[in-house]
């Protein structure tokens, strides 16, 4: 079975400052994928980005960038320089290779950010 | 490029009721489709799955049902509404046979009364 832990529910963080969400995943298959999620109050998820187990890469997009650990089963995302447009609700999800591409997700973790 | 829609936005239902919410999708063939459901607490859980053209895969018993008459179109139902089927209704769409991610639709909010 699959499991996403995103231990922090609500983070509330200052303009400019730096933020970092943490998701921690078990799953038993040696290929899969993860992905991080926003929700803004609209309530639609937009996509982030995917990276798949054999691609240990750290990646940075703009003010975005995430750590992806395997040896600790971490994908971690951290946001620089905080904007008011960052307040949303942040989502870790794993899909394993089998299963018709079915994603598990964490619990969520509401980010806000006070200007 | 690809578009998803859903309807309604929102709606508000008595109980014992029936519902219908329509999500389609544009500028891709033989998508897979899911219907997720958010209750109050933002959790998200996969209520029912489709690979193809009246192929539903259910993941968790209740009180809904969902249908795919055509390849874009995803339809959730319910004969008779419970107050617990309040929530964010969210469609969603991948690539089929790829593990990849899944693109949302903007959601209808229900509200059962």
């Amino acid at each position: 079975a699959q499991k996403v832990t995103q231990a922090q529910t609500e983070i509330s963080v200052v303009e400019k400052e730096d933020v970092t969400l943490d998701c921690v995943y078990e799953t038993r298959d040696t290929t899969y994928y993860l992905f991080w999620y926003k929700q803004p109050p609209s309530g639609e998820l937009v996509f982030l980005i995917r990276r798949n187990s054999f691609d240990e890469q750290n990646e940075i997009s703009g003010r975005y960038s995430w750590n992806f650990q395997k040896s600790t089963s971490s994908f971690n995302f951290t946001i620089t320089a905080s904007q008011v447009v960052d307040s949303a609700v942040y989502f870790c999800a794993l899909s394993e290779t089998r299963g018709n591409n079915r994603l598990a997700f964490g619990k969520g973790n509401q980010v806000v950010v006070i200007p | 490029s690809q578009t998803i829609h859903q309807w309604p936005a929102t709606l508000v239902q008595p109980v014992g009721s029936p519902l219908s919410l329509e999500c389609t999708v544009e500028g891709t063939s033989n998508p897979n489709l899911y219907w997720y459901r958010q209750a109050a607490g933002r959790g998200l859980q996969l209520l029912f799955y489709s690979v193809g053209i009246g192929q539903i895969s259910s993941e968790v018993p209740q009180n809904l049902s969902a249908s795919r008459p055509q390849d874009r179109q995803f339809i959730l139902s319910s004969k008779k509404l419970l107050l617990s089927d309040s929530g964010f209704y969210l469609c969603a769409w991948s690539v089929r046979r790829l593990t990849y991610e899944q693109y949302f639709g903007p959601g209808t909010r229900l509200t059962v009364t």
